[in-house]
């Protein structure tokens, strides 16, 4: 089984501040990974996915991210943040064993200040 | 990239009545999909599994009977909540996965479909 841990329920930031969403899990299997986005009311955008290769992917919107199996963790970043990246990120991991169930972590609102 | 339906995106029904919500795929085939379930301000809950042509698999803690899910064509899930009470509302979201090929780890989501029981 697998698990998602957003430590951070909230993360504000200044427009054109660096952002860093924290995403760590925990499986028995290898994993594959993912980050969405939600605006409110609707349903899930992919940003970016690792499946294998490259430990660190490039996705939407200026956003990459860095697979560190040592630390089972998978943080977003990105170097400038923008007034329109305010929404829920939620971190989603599923594992290699065909199943193709997601799970997601508790999600982070991602708040941007003036 | 691919495109996923679900109508209604609003409802807004009595308590005791039954209330169907579809997931379409609109320009690829999927062999399964999947059902969540959003409260407001969290994350979402996997509730089923749906295969076309065979019986959803269901998580531990969601109810069968409760939450009908028919996956009768390679283009269309159903979820029917039965006997709907307050305690349904929610914001239920399906994704549908690509049929054939390899796994390319991609989901695609529909909008979502906010659900309030009266």
């Amino acid at each position: 089984a697998q698990s998602v841990t957003q430590l951070d329920s909230q993360v504000p930031v200044f427009e054109e501040a660096p952002v860093e969403l924290r995403c760590n899990y925990s499986s028995s299997v290898s994993v594959y990974l993912f980050w969405y986005v939600q605006y409110p009311n609707q349903g899930l955008q992919l940003l970016l996915k690792y499946l294998s290769g490259s430990t660190l992917v490039k996705g939407i919107n200026g956003f990459e991210a860095e697979f560190k199996k040592s630390e089972t963790s998978f943080h977003l970043t990105k170097p400038s943040a923008h007034m329109s990246d305010a929404a829920e990120y939620f971190c989603a991991v599923s594992g290699r064993d065909s199943s193709y169930k997601l799970i997601f972590g508790s999600g982070t609102r991602l708040l941007v200040r003036p | 990239g691919a495109v996923v339906s679900q109508h209604p995106s609003r409802v807004i029904c009595k308590s005791g009545t039954s209330v169907k919500i579809e997931c379409r795929s609109l320009d690829f085939q999927a062999t399964t999909m999947f059902w969540y379930r959003q409260f407001p301000k969290q994350s979402l809950m996997l509730m089923a599994t749906s295969n076309e042509g065979s019986k959803a698999t269901y998580e531990q803690g969601v109810e069968k009977d409760k939450f009908l899910i028919n996956h009768a064509s390679l283009t269309l899930s159903t979820l029917t909540v039965t006997s709907a009470h307050p305690e349904d509302s929610s914001f239920y979201i399906c994704s549908a996965l690509t049929s054939g090929g390899a796994y390319t780890g991609e989901l695609f989501f529909g909008e979502g479909s906010r659900l309030t029981v009266l």
